[in-house]
């Protein structure tokens, strides 16, 4: 079945511990992204790949991190949480850009 | 000029009715404009999608319709049903350019179907 994964599904963690949140595809993507979701404030790219080795800064990077070394994966690394990163965070991947974006189905993140 | 703005915040419709959701852009290098459908609990899933050489777009009871010259787009959801009951996000993107492909999504509409 076609789909992206993300993993955790729910975290708490306290202010300054590092954590990852993976996402995964298997779909063979090239473009995959990541998004906050906020009361109020819709979806928020945080940042985004369009390949390999190739990220770029969304309109909320601060504070976030990620990689993409191989095709399917496209980890977000929080270095040291603080709770405004609270929120709901979308991994998505899709083939070619203007075409249908698969969203994985969630992490819901707090950050005491 | 990046910015999707989306009205209303929320709307509540009773079952059988026309659910209305409307979308405006700035930018007019936008050339795909799709609707996105949010349960609880789950990810966005894309709905419907149009691009701007066409005015109107219906896939059984879900239409956009486009209006290029406003820069405005809308869903619109004919016999609304309870089980329409969701968070829609209307969104933009553009083909080329250093952030092409990248959806500037609106902030979201909560529709409740009432039975």
């Amino acid at each position: 079945e076609a789909q992206v994964t993300q993993n955790p599904r729910y975290l708490i963690t306290v202010t300054g511990k590092k954590l990852t949140v993976t996402c995964s595809q298997n779909m063979n993507h090239e473009y995959m992204s990541w998004y906050r979701q906020d009361p109020g404030l819709g979806l928020r790219q945080i940042y985004y790949s369009m390949n390999v080795e190739v990220t770029d800064k969304g309109d909320v990077p601060e504070g976030y991190k990620v990689s993409r070394k191989e095709k399917r994966n496209f980890p977000l690394i929080l270095e040291s949480p603080s709770p405004n990163q609270t929120s709901l965070y979308f991994c998505a991947s899709t083939a070619h850009t203007n075409e249908k974006l698969f969203f994985g189905s969630g992490t819901q993140l707090s950050v005491l | 000029q990046q910015q999707v703005k989306q009205s209303p915040q929320s709307l509540i419709v009773q079952k059988g009715g026309i659910s209305i959701i409307n979308c405006a852009y700035e930018n007019t290098a936008f050339d795909y404009f799709p609707w996105y459908q949010q349960f609880p609990g789950k990810g966005p899933a894309l709905l419907i999608a149009i691009r701007p050489d066409v005015s109107e777009k219906k896939e059984g009871r879900f239409t956009i319709s486009f209006n290029k010259s406003a820069k405005q787009f809308s869903l619109h959801i004919m016999d609304s049903q309870p089980g329409d009951s969701a968070t829609y996000f209307c969104a933009a993107s553009l083909s080329y350019g250093g952030s092409q492909g990248n959806l500037i999504f609106g902030k979201g509409t909560k529709l409740s179907v009432k039975p």
